[in-house]
């Protein structure tokens, strides 16, 4: 597609619940990043993609958060047991390259989670 | 630990005024900075700024960055109400991870 696609745009689940989000980058971008925000804030780096493998994990909150990438292509944010701190926008991106590229990430449009 | 400071927070100002918007920064081993506006959903990307004293321009909007100071302007003239919007600054590092680190914005309202 011409953009990074996100789905759902908005998601309201019962706190405990485990939820999915799904990030589909901008063809022929390799590098793919997540993001949170917070109402108010500005973004918190999660974690980012090269191909099909994660070299940083850094920003995952905890361990009920997780990421998958396939076929250098979609990928899946996971929140298991959801929690009402994990209320937010979550932000995809993506980047033709990482390494000595200077390429500008570009994004979606989120999907808005709201822990009930 | 990587910082990041937008200022003012927050600004009004009529259509037809200039504004200029701050960005400072405190990041090992910078590589670039990114200007980014946030109307309702997606950041567009604006600029990206890797030299020093060099100003990109797009159309009303042009941006330029000091490096030797850390910090960044972005700056728009003759406003127009479709400019209001939330105006992120991140910066990119060398190495390690290729994660933008975030400014906390600034949310930018122009009054007709």
């Amino acid at each position: 597609g011409a953009g990074v696609s996100q789905s759902p745009s908005n998601k309201v689940t019962e706190k405990g619940k485990d939820v999915e989000l799904r990030c589909d980058p901008i063809s022929g971008h390799t590098a793919l990043y997540w993001y949170r925000q917070r109402l108010g804030q500005g973004l918190e780096f999660l974690i980012y993609f090269q191909g099909n493998s994660a070299p940083d994990k850094s920003g995952l909150p905890s361990d009920r958060f997780s990421a998958e990438r396939t076929g250098e292509s979609v990928s899946t944010l996971t929140i298991q047991r959801t929690q009402q701190e994990d209320s937010a926008v979550y932000l995809c991106a993506s980047s033709l390259r990482t390494g000595d590229s200077n390429q500008p990430q570009h994004f979606g449009d989120g999907t808005r989670l709201s822990i009930l | 630990e990587d910082k990041v400071v937008q200022s003012p927070l927050s600004l009004v100002v009529h259509e037809g005024d200039t504004v200029t918007l701050n960005c400072s920064y405190e990041v090992t081993n910078f590589r670039s900075l990114l200007w980014y506006k946030q109307e309702k959903k997606a950041p567009t990307f604006l600029f990206m700024l890797t030299s020093s004293g060099i100003e990109k321009k797009s159309g009303r909007l042009s941006s330029i960055l000091d490096k030797k100071e850390l910090f960044s302007i972005l700056n728009i003239t003759a406003t127009q109400t479709g400019d209001s919007a939330v105006y992120l600054c991140a910066v990119l590092r060398i190495q390690g991870a290729q994660k933008l680190v975030f400014g906390q914005g600034t949310r930018l309202t122009i009054n007709p």
